[in-house]
């Protein structure tokens, strides 16, 4: 399994746009980047994969470096619900298990 | 959107009895999984089952744990003889299609071993 690096923890003012940073230096090529979240008391989230373009979704966007050894997860406008842990998840397949890291725990500030 | 449903959310019992914690999955999914997470630490893959069968289990999975899936909606995770190390949050999930793009978790079943 690739190996990733997130900050623990990561603070934003609510309303303003969040960039949340994974290294996944040892990713294969054929590894999707995948982006989970878990809310308070919740069940972990998905919330956008990609390869190597960019991708947007309804919840977030998702810049994937050139060279793929680093992503990041873009909210644009945090809101106190995006309070969470998020986790960076590289898989070759959506059903293959999934490997938790630490991840990184956002606080929105109000 | 669909969901994956969890029951009971809380579940205490003595250490040493069976507990049976219980999952419908989305109804047209194929793919089912249970994860757990002890309190204050990562979330950790247990099993996979396709088909009837194990597809996959980590070495969390032991004898004491099994999985079933009874009837066309339930996929339960049976825990013989619980110890106290077996308290934690246990999560489902469930997929359609192992090419698809997200798996969809319930919202756990926090297991108390006293």
């Amino acid at each position: 399994d690739a190996k990733t690096t997130q900050p623990n923890s990561m603070e934003s003012n609510e309303e303003e746009p969040v960039h949340l940073p994974c290294n996944h230096s040892t990713i294969s090529g054929t590894d999707y980047i995948h982006w989970y979240r878990q809310l308070p008391s919740q069940g972990p989230e998905y919330v956008i994969h990609g390869l190597t373009s960019n991708v947007n979704n309804r919840m977030a966007s998702l810049a994937i470096a050139e060279d793929r050894k680093s992503s990041t997860l873009i909210l644009h406008r945090a809101t106190l619900r995006d309070a969470a842990v998020y986790y960076c998840i590289p898989l070759s397949n959506a059903g293959n298990m999934l490997t938790f890291g630490g991840g990184t725990r956002l606080m929105v500030k109000p | 959107e669909p969901e994956v449903t969890q029951t009971p959310s809380h579940q205490v019992t003595q250490m040493g009895q069976e507990v049976i914690l219980r999952c419908v999955p989305i109804s047209n999914h194929l793919y089912f999984y249970w994860y757990r997470q002890i309190l204050g630490q990562k979330v950790e893959f247990l099993v996979s089952f396709y088909n009837n069968e194990i597809s996959e289990k980590s070495e969390i999975f032991d004898d004491q744990f099994s999985v079933e899936r009874p009837d066309g909606s339930n996929f339960t995770l049976k825990i013989r003889s619980t110890k106290l190390e077996d308290s934690a949050m246990y999560f489902c999930a469930s997929i359609w299609d192992i090419r698809n793009e997200k798996l969809f978790f319930g919202s756990g079943t926090q297991l108390s071993v006293l």
